[in-house]
């Protein structure tokens, strides 16, 4: 199986920064990674798609980026509405894996 | 819009069974391949299984492959999930999820269903 290993698990941010996370796929995965954000109790929001694709009504202040085996998310300047738990996911193989999350709170 | 609407959900002993459906709107259910998603308590997301649209292939996750069955009736526009030999560590929320056409990743999720073992 392939394994997605995310990083930071935790991040603490103000309103305003520059947020990135990285996720390291186990093996190549072409560019086969969505990225989801996830808030308590709500349903999961898909933001990217094929690693760097905005979904349709995502702000534009995210963006993907990577090929192969390491892929960022980027949140240019974070909003309050956008403190979350972070996931990315491979689409190249069964199991679609997830990564272990990136919870972003307020600093 | 598209709409899933997870049930099914209960508390149920370690060794019982559960059936979760998903009923779907708003897109023509047939066309698209469909997926489970959980989350146990204090965890992360976990992929589950998926299920292909008209031709219905499926895949599962090791640690639910001999014990869970996704099927799925197309004329109800209706996902299920039978779950057997349930055991503690299945105690989550569970997302269904459809799936893009060409990418396959999640675009739609529901709010979920507890399972509690």
């Amino acid at each position: 199986d392939i394994q997605l290993t995310q990083s930071p698990s935790f991040l603490s941010a103000s309103v305003g920064d520059r947020v990135t996370i990285t996720c390291r796929a186990s093996q190549g995965i072409r560019r086969y990674l969505a990225w989801y954000q996830h808030e308590p109790g709500k349903a999961p929001k898909l933001l990217i798609y094929s690693a760097s694709t905005l979904q349709s009504g995502v702000p534009s202040r995210f963006s993907g980026s990577g090929s192969g085996t390491e892929f960022t998310l980027t949140i240019s300047s974070l909003q309050p509405e956008d403190f979350a738990t972070y996931y990315c996911q491979q689409l190249d193989d069964y199991p679609h894996t997830f990564g272990g999350g990136t919870k972003v709170e307020i600093k | 819009e598209v709409q899933l609407l997870e049930s099914g959900g209960d508390l149920v002993q370690p060794g019982g069974s559960l059936r979760l459906s998903c009923a779907a709107s708003g897109f023509t259910f047939t066309s698209f391949a469909m997926t489970w998603v959980r989350q146990a308590p204090g965890k992360g997301l976990e992929w589950v299984a998926a299920i292909g649209g008209r031709y219905s292939y499926t895949y599962y996750a090791d640690s639910v492959k001999g014990r869970f069955t996704l099927s799925r009736d197309n004329s109800k526009n209706t996902l299920y999930l039978q779950m057997n030999s349930l055991r503690a560590d299945d105690t989550a929320v569970y997302y269904c999820g459809k799936r893009a056409l060409d990418t396959g990743s999640i675009d739609s999720w529901g709010r979920g269903t507890l399972v509690t073992v």
